[in-house]
């Protein structure tokens, strides 16, 4: 059975850097990918960025330069990295296996 | 990047209509190698994760009643949702996931009437 949680500190201050983990069961990170999307409140969907099979990364051009994903796959583990956050990164973020598996979410404030 | 324009950005309807909620890419999202294409649409309820509803833009997920029927080829694409019901009530989002970044659509919001 495939599952996907999300973990992580719930309120980050301004300016620090967001660290996030993708826990995955029911699949191997060596045949699959995981994608991270992220919701502002009331707001649509936003993807990421992707760590393939493979290791490789894709990002979105808008946050390329403050994100970074990497994974474990010993802990079938994926982590989400981002610095320099602002107020505008408050979302819930969510990862997934592709299109049909999604985590729970994790919601992330950033305020002082 | 590919941009996915949706429409309507919300929808009154009456439980029991037909509603079409349309997404139009700014590419051509049919890859040549599968003869697919690479459209998904997903339901939000508030609180809760996307869950997909169709992918390969026609293909119905296992356990979507089929009343959730996803259309269209290229760069248009349409669900529609026939006799609708009060569980129906959530955003849809359209996402392409033909090449990266994977952009959504920025959701439709179905109401009650």
């Amino acid at each position: 059975q495939v599952q996907l949680k999300e973990s992580g500190p719930g309120l980050v201050q301004p300016s620090q850097t967001l660290s996030l983990t993708c826990t995955v069961a029911g699949f191997s990170l060596t045949s699959y990918n995981v994608h991270w999307v992220r919701q502002p409140p009331g707001k649509g969907l936003e993807w990421m960025g992707v760590i393939w099979n493979t290791g490789g990364t894709r990002y979105n051009s808008a946050l390329k330069s403050r994100l970074s994903i990497s994974k474990d796959t010993s802990k079938s583990q994926v982590f989400l990295k981002m610095n320099s956050l602002q107020t505008e990164d408050t979302a819930t973020y969510y990862c997934s296996e592709g299109i049909a598996y999604w985590g729970q979410g994790v919601m992330v404030t950033v305020s002082s | 990047d590919i941009v996915m324009t949706q429409s309507p950005s919300s929808l009154a309807v009456s439980a029991g209509e037909t509603v079409t909620i349309n997404c139009k890419s700014s590419q051509s999202l049919f890859g040549s190698v599968r003869q697919k294409n690479y459209l998904a649409w997903y339901q939000q309820k508030p609180g809760q994760s996307p869950k997909l509803l169709i992918y390969l833009a026609s293909t119905r997920e296992s356990g979507v009643p089929d009343r959730f029927i996803g259309s269209g080829s290229g760069t248009d694409f349409t669900l529609t949702i026939s006799s609708v019901q009060a569980e129906d009530l959530a955003n849809y989002y359209c996402q392409q996931y033909y090449d990266t970044p994977y952009t959504f659509g920025a959701g439709t919001k179905l109401e009650l009437k």
